[in-house]
Formats: structure tokens, sequence, C-alpha cells
């Protein structure tokens, strides 16, 4: 079982923002990073730390934690953002990845 | 351009082992920690294993150790994974990963993959 929660399944109209939310104890601790994953594709990093984006992601995307919980929310959701959405961090240990089920994001 | 291209993957039968490689370029890869995570069909995102950039330290999933060894060659800009005593719950999607922080805990580039299937 994962030690992160993540909603299975996210819907949101074009152009509206959203907001995906990831749970778990080491939240508390560490930082979330996240990833998207497009079918058939590898994984692609959109956030980490406080809320950092790594070149070539869009300002849409922005981070953000409080207490046990961690999100991403995307600001004006675009058709090419329909992706899985995964979280994850350190376990509570610190030594172990952890990641949440994954989220998957339907834009209308 | 960082490229991570995965190679090694294939059908094996239970209880055998596989050594993944992971053959790096466009970056400095002894300066980098490293990571291998997995997919299986159909489902969520795995962590599996990490390492220093120098090999000083690794860590493992509870769902390998002891059967897995990740390990690396820098001389040759290599990833390895050493997976023994594969059952069905391995088989997947394994990719590699270039670390973002020096304690691999994050991965800003990744390979596309290799497929593992463990099957009699």
């Amino acid at each position: 079982s994962s030690e992160l929660t993540q909603d299975p399944a996210v819907s949101v109209a074009l152009g509206q923002p959203v907001r995906i939310t990831c749970q778990g104890a080491s939240l508390r601790t560490y930082y979330a990073t996240w990833y998207q994953q497009k079918p058939g594709q590898a994984p692609v990093l959109v956030i980490y730390g406080r809320n950092d984006r790594p070149s070539g992601i869009p300002d849409r995307f922005s981070g953000s934690s409080s207490g046990n919980t961690a999100s991403l929310t995307i600001t004006g959701a675009q058709a090419e953002d329909e992706a899985d959405y995964y979280c994850s961090s350190r376990d509570t240990s610190g030594n172990h990845l952890v990641f949440g089920g994954g989220t998957k994001l339907t834009v209308l | 351009q960082v490229q991570l291209v995965e190679s090694g993957g294939g059908v094996v039968q239970p209880g055998r082992s596989l050594r993944l490689s992971c053959g790096a370029s466009g970056f400095t890869f002894s300066s980098y920690g490293m990571l291998w995570f997995r997919q299986a069909p159909g489902k969520g995102l795995e962590w599996v294993a990490r390492i220093w950039y120098d090999a000083s330290n690794a860590h493992y999933a509870d769902s390998v150790k002891g059967r897995f060894t990740i390990s690396r060659d820098n001389s040759k800009n290599t990833l390895y994974l050493k997976m023994n005593s594969l059952s069905a719950e391995d088989t997947a999607v394994y990719y590699c990963a270039r670390a973002l922080t020096g304690e691999a805990t994050l991965a800003d580039y990744w390979g596309q993959g290799t497929l593992v299937t463990v099957s009699s």
C-alpha cells in the first residue's frame, strides 16, 4: 500500500483551474515531487521542492503544501495537460521513496 | 541534451536473473545520483533503487531488497540493475532516471524504459 494518497481521478473544464492533492505523514517533513505521465510515455518532472519548476514546464503549474497535504495546481488547464499525475516523497524513515497511486486528470 | 537509454529487458522465467543497463549521455554522469523506477502494466509508478553519484551509498525498496543490486560504472557512463530471483510481481517497465538532488530523492530526466516480463 502507498504511503501517499491521491484521488484516482479528477476532471476540469478547459481553461479552468484544478487542484490535485496528495496526503501522507511524510509530507509534514519532506516536500512532494510531482510527475506528469502521458500514455505510453515516460514520466516528466513538473514540480519539486517548495514550488520549483524545471525549465520548459509552463508557469500554469504550481505546487504548495500545508500540514500533511501537498497540492499541484494548474491555473487554466489545457488539453495537453490531460495525463496521470503522481506525487512522490521520501517515506517517514527518509531512506525510501514513495509514490501516490496517481491521479488521472481529464480536461473536458 | 540529456539522454538515458535502458536495455536488457525481455522475457525471463520465474526464479531467473536479469541485468538491466542504462547508458547516459549529455551530462557528466559521475556527478549525479541515479535511480531506477518501475511500472507494472496498468499500474502506478514504484521506486526501486537509488545510488549516490560516487556509488558510496545505495537504498532499495523493501519489495526488491536482497534480490536487486544497483551499481554504476562512471568510466562507462552506465547504470546497472541486477535482478535475481525474479517473480511475476517484478513484471514491469523499468525506467532509469537522473537525480536532481545529491541524495537522489527525485528525478529530472527519465529514460524511455525497458519492459521486463517474468513468465514461464
